[in-house]
């Protein structure tokens, strides 16, 4: 199946700084969704960007399916922002098994 | 957008019996849905995949017998997690595949088995 590679996996921030998230997989996808689960384990849709560059807000995503990484950016990060970020991404067809990466923890402080 | 419903969303249930837990997609059809399972700092896992009007498909390692699901609608599909035991304590959450948001998801149920 296939490999998805979250990093960094952990990561502290300060109120207001930028970072960036990247995934990395390891055959050709058709469908990239970026997901932040808050405390309480929802699953938030942040991006569905099989390809391109999306922006929503503070948040932005971009895909380079043929070099199969994704990057996900948060700026001027916010502590409501903290969390865990996965990206997930499924071979051809909205029926096909949608496997998750293994996440970034993102912690903001004060 | 697209919306997942999921109940309950917490349970606790004692050793032995069995919880049916319920998915459904509210403003869409879903003939397929997944079922995914997350143990504590790690990432979800698919389970199973739910197929309406036909046997579900389960992944490797996944016991059928124990996680038994139905989905009889376009809009509902249930897990029943049969005989519990504390090593099923998890949380569990179901998506749906939407044509214009990707895949959709519930917002989970956390199984506590004492």
């Amino acid at each position: 199946g296939i490999q998805v590679e979250q990093s960094p996996p952990d990561l502290i921030l300060q109120e207001g700084a930028n970072s960036t998230l990247r995934c990395n997989f390891s055959d050709s996808v058709n469908n990239l969704q970026w997901f932040h689960q808050n405390p309480w384990g929802q699953l938030i849709n942040l991006f569905y960007i099989p390809s391109g560059t999306k922006q929503n807000g503070r948040l932005s995503a971009t895909t380079v399916a043929t070099e199969r990484y994704s990057l996900l950016y948060i700026s001027s990060s916010q502590t409501t922002d903290s969390g865990v970020y996965f990206c997930a991404v499924a071979r051809a067809g909205t029926a096909s098994k949608l496997t998750f990466g293994t996440g970034t923890r993102l912690q903001v402080t004060l | 957008g697209a919306v997942v419903s999921q109940h309950p969303s917490r349970v606790i249930c004692k050793s032995g019996t069995s919880v049916k837990i319920e998915c459904r997609s509210l403003d869409f059809q879903a003939t397929t849905m997944f079922w995914y399972r997350q143990f504590p700092k790690q990432s979800l896992m698919l389970m199973a995949t739910s197929n309406e009007g036909s046997k579900a498909t389960y992944e490797q390692g996944v016991e059928k017998d124990k996680f038994l699901i139905n989905h009889a609608s376009l809009t509902l599909s249930t897990l029943t997690v049969t005989s519990a035991h504390p090593e099923d304590s998890s949380f569990y959450i179901c998506s749906a595949p939407d044509r214009d948001y990707g895949y959709t998801f519930g917002s989970g149920t956390r199984l506590t088995v004492v």
